[in-house]
């Protein structure tokens, strides 16, 4: 098992750009997430996904956009990168949000690191 | 304001034990977990305690709940300098089926 995979790792994009960042799992997990990290802040919450077909908003959703068409694939687009959105952004997945708490741990990719001058 | 907080910085020396708080606000909260996040890397999953528990012990780490101060905590024994990363404290809001991290904490192991 590859576990969450996101592409690309860095990128520079230039104000007013868009981009998608692309992130799959295959361990056929329920719930997908996208944070963003910023120094001395944690984890930001973006956007989340319980299941295909179904998103909602986390803590910092403006100027993103998520789909989730397949169990697999989780991509968080940017429509008018803006430097605020200068970041390292973290996907993460995990089985379930209830029950063991072994269902409910979260599985992070390696992160992309996104630079908006 | 957040509902997951930590201190930002702890530096210990090698050998030393480690101890890094974390303090929530959520008393619903079921699962509470441990991170540790490598340079360059993304964050994997330490250990985690159930709420119904106060000690939790794996190796050379030990987990404290303190239920009715809303306070979490992760002890390091015997600080090796691979331990050097940034550890963050999460909590799963059933409430809102969604997990919160803390801002982390910054661990740096002194030689």
């Amino acid at each position: 098992n590859a576990g969450v995979t996101q592409t690309p790792k860095f990128r520079i994009l230039k104000i007013g750009q868009s981009m998608t960042l692309q992130c799959t799992q295959d361990m056929n997990h329920n719930y997908m997430y996208w944070y963003r990290q910023d120094p001395g802040m944690g984890l930001k919450l973006i956007y989340y996904s319980v299941g295909a077909g179904i998103t909602d908003k986390g803590e910092v959703p403006n100027g993103y956009n998520v789909s989730r068409s397949t169990t697999e694939d989780f991509p968080l687009r940017l429509e008018l990168a803006a430097p605020s959105q200068t970041s390292v952004y973290f996907c993460a997945s995990s089985y379930s949000s209830t029950g063991d708490a072994g269902d409910t741990e979260a599985f992070f990719g390696q992160g992309t690191r996104l630079t908006v001058v | 304001g957040e509902d997951v907080e930590q201190s930002l910085f702890l530096s210990v020396r090698e050998g030393d034990s480690s101890v890094i708080n974390c303090t929530y606000t959520d008393s619903s909260s079921t699962y509470l977990y441990w991170y540790k996040q490598e340079p360059g890397a993304g964050l994997q999953l330490l250990t985690y305690i159930f709420s119904n528990m106060d000690m939790k012990q794996d190796q050379r780490l030990t987990v404290l709940l303190n239920k009715k101060d809303k306070h979490l905590s992760l002890r390091i024994a015997d600080t090796q300098t691979g331990d050097s990363a940034i550890y963050f404290c999460a909590v799963l809001k059933t409430s809102y089926d969604k997990v919160i991290f803390g801002p982390g904490t910054s661990l740096s192991v002194i030689p």
